[in-house]
């Protein structure tokens, strides 16, 4: 079935940039998706991308996706402290429901 | 604003009993989602629903099973609850033409102990 593999764990400086990075293997997908999961709280829909596009930007945040290699990911500009969580990675091929990455848990270091 | 509102946020259940966790959505969504969310599992889908009286397996059903006898509401019944089930049970839901929105609960902690 379809897979969607991301790394578990980011840490990052203040101010810096971060890059969560996501593969999956569906290359049906149609849509993927970057849903953010503060502390205690359900996950959020932060942005998504068609899969005829290569990015998408949407104020700090940069989606890139090389549909080629089945890559995608997510750049954070000036990464705060409140963007500390879990970031998902999710596709979907169709009319089904998503299929999500493990997440990958973003810490920002003051 | 969408909010879907999951009945407990924590609870503690002994093995072998019966579970019920509820999940309500205040927007009239076609779609209902149950999801598992285990420490370095991520989400796993147990069940969903396209419409009312109706479900569908999702990746991990054994040991769950469904109810919508309202759209607004789509319940979670572990019927014998066991130690292995331990984990935050999210809901989710969205509307017919926006698979991309799913709108979650804050998730119950369920603990069998």
């Amino acid at each position: 079935g379809e897979d969607v593999e991301q790394s578990l764990f980011l840490s990052v400086r203040e101010g810096d940039s971060s890059v969560i990075n996501c593969t999956y293997t569906d290359s049906s997908s149609t849509y993927l998706y970057w849903y953010k999961q503060e502390p205690g709280a359900g996950l959020q829909l932060l942005t998504y991308i068609f899969s005829n596009m290569d990015m998408k930007q949407d104020q700090r945040l940069t989606v890139l996706l090389n549909k080629k290699d089945k890559h995608l990911s997510l750049r954070i500009a000036d990464t705060q402290t409140g963007d500390s969580a879990i970031y998902f990675c999710a596709e979907r091929g169709g009319n089904t429901p998503l299929v999500f990455g493990k997440g990958t848990r973003l810490s920002v270091i003051a | 604003d969408v909010k879907v509102t999951q009945s407990s946020r924590y609870l503690v259940k002994r093995t072998g009993e019966k579970v019920f966790l509820e999940c309500v959505q205040d927007m009239d969504h076609e779609n209902m989602f149950w999801y598992r969310q285990d420490p370095g599992l991520g989400l796993r889908l147990i069940y969903f629903s396209y419409d009312v009286k109706m479900k569908e397996k999702g990746d991990i059903p054994e040991g769950y099973s469904v109810s919508r006898e309202k759209k607004e509401r789509f319940s979670l019944i572990l019927e014998s609850a066991s130690t292995n089930q331990t984990s935050m049970y999210l809901c989710a839901s969205t509307s017919g033409n926006s698979w991309e929105k799913l709108f979650f609960g804050s998730g119950t902690q369920l603990s069998v102990l």
